[in-house]
């Protein structure tokens, strides 16, 4: 089965900085979607790509997905210490319906 | 506007006894509802998922069952919890996306701890 593999698990940066983070897939997919978790929260919806779409904006997140190598990248641009969270990347596959596949997530922290 | 409730929040049941965790959504209808569990530091496994009434796929194999007894009422349950049952609880809901797919909306979770 698919899973969403995010790198790095950890990512510490200081405030003002870009972080990236990376998401590898297994098989075709219909879209991905990135979230975030603030400790021991329940998860927030960010941004969703579809499979025909190679980068999508909102706000000061960027995301890329190129399906010829399956990954994608979500890109935090002037981060801010409240961006300090764990972010997943989850995948619906073509033969899923509506179900999600999470990734494990990468665990940022962004230093005031 | 759509919310989502999920209680309680916390939980501490002795191994044997048995689980009931609710979720339920306001503001909109027909949802699908899934239960997931995430262990500490871990990723989201999917236990449950439902389309409608009655309708309810289990993803794996476990000690859980799930039953939405109506439209916006999704519960978890266990007749007899194991100490591999602790962990971090989460129900969302979602529009029905078919292919163009739709984002996943959370709860703020149950943290389940088995003594």
């Amino acid at each position: 089965s698919q899973q969403g593999e995010e790198d790095p698990q950890a990512l510490s940066i200081q405030e003002g900085e870009n972080a990236t983070m990376n998401c590898s897939y297994k098989t075709s997919i219909n879209n991905l979607q990135w979230y975030r978790q603030n400790s021991g929260r329940g998860l927030v919806h960010l941004i969703l790509i579809r499979s025909n779409e190679r980068e999508k904006h909102s706000g000061r997140l960027r995301v890329t997905l190129d399906t010829s190598k399956k990954s994608s990248s979500l890109l935090i641009t002037a981060s801010r210490a409240a961006d300090t969270a764990s972010y997943f990347c989850a995948t619906d596959g073509r033969s899923s319906g509506s179900r999600l596949t999470f990734g494990e997530g990468t665990q940022l922290t962004v230093n005031p | 506007s759509q919310t989502i409730h999920q209680w309680p929040a916390t939980l501490v049941q002795p191994v044997g006894s048995p689980l009931s965790l609710e979720c339920t959504v306001e503001g909109t209808s027909n949802p699908n509802l899934y239960w997931y569990r995430q262990a500490a530091g871990r990723g989201l496994q999917l236990l449950f998922y439902s389309v409608g009434i009655g309708q309810i796929s289990s993803e794996v194999p476990q000690n859980l069952s799930a039953s939405r007894p109506q439209d916006r009422q999704f519960i978890l349950s266990s007749k007899k919890l194991l100490l591999s049952d602790s962990g971090f609880y989460l129900c969302a809901w979602s529009e029905w996306g078919g292919r163009l797919g739709q984002p996943q909306h959370f709860g703020d979770g149950t943290r389940l701890s088995i003594l």
